[in-house]
């Protein structure tokens, strides 16, 4: 399977923990894009890299959230403290520059439920 | 007031009904449009992007109309396969963030 791929595909944990989550992007694509959606709602833009450089992070990422694309390949989210208010589906997405359309394309996603 | 705002339904139709979604945006430097399709507890993926002169993809027709801030798409001879939700979806530039409407839930039913 050649798409995006993340993990893990669900997450439970309890109010107060860190968790980590990890996108594999399509191998070609340097833009990797981070969203959460929530039950009923579109997703949310967090933040997108174009290979190691994070290039914007929305007001959503609070100082608990971190992350990172070390060597522009795979990106890790992190929660720290995580509230229940983070409960939701964690995705990923990423395209290639230069791409004619802006398509990007979506991983599966990481569910994560805070008790 | 949302960047995106789309009707959230649900749309309950019969097989073979016509649909129509709509969708306005609020921000006018939007660049790129699309509408995205996301199956139940499944990733977004693009049906079609939208383009000013309106586009056509089999079934699928979708509208721009800048002017105004408004997109629509019309689904034709509707499936049971095309139950899902319809995202709505503006860019400001080429390979930045989408901005997704909530969504319109479709059910196509026999």
């Amino acid at each position: 399977d050649t798409g995006v791929s993340q993990d893990p595909r669900h997450k439970i944990t309890k109010r107060g923990q860190n968790v980590t989550f990890r996108c594999d992007p399509i191998s070609e694509h340097n833009r990797l894009y981070w969203y959460r959606q929530t039950l009923g709602q579109g997703p949310e833009f967090l933040t997108y890299f174009q290979n190691e450089a994070q290039l914007e992070k929305s007001r959503l990422l609070s100082d608990r959230f971190s992350a990172e694309r070390p060597k522009g390949s795979f990106s890790t989210l992190e929660i720290q403290r995580t509230e229940q208010g983070d409960s939701a589906m964690y995705l990923c997405a990423s395209r290639e520059e230069g791409q004619e359309n802006n398509e990007q394309f979506f991983g599966p996603g990481t569910r994560l439920t805070v008790l | 007031r949302k960047e995106v705002e789309q009707d959230p339904g649900p749309f309950n139709v019969p097989e073979g009904a016509t649909v129509a979604f709509n969708c306005t945006y609020s921000n006018s430097a939007s660049q790129s449009f699309f509408w995205y399709r996301q199956d139940c507890r499944k990733e977004p993926k693009l049906l079609m992007s939208v383009y000013s002169s309106g586009n056509e993809d089999g079934r699928f027709t979708a509208q721009l109309n800048r002017a105004s801030q408004y997109i629509s798409l019309l689904i034709r001879d509707s499936k049971l396969s095309d139950s899902a939700t319809y995202l709505c979806v503006v860019s400001y530039n080429q390979g930045g963030k989408l901005i997704f409407g909530q969504g319109t839930e479709l059910s196509v039913k026999p």
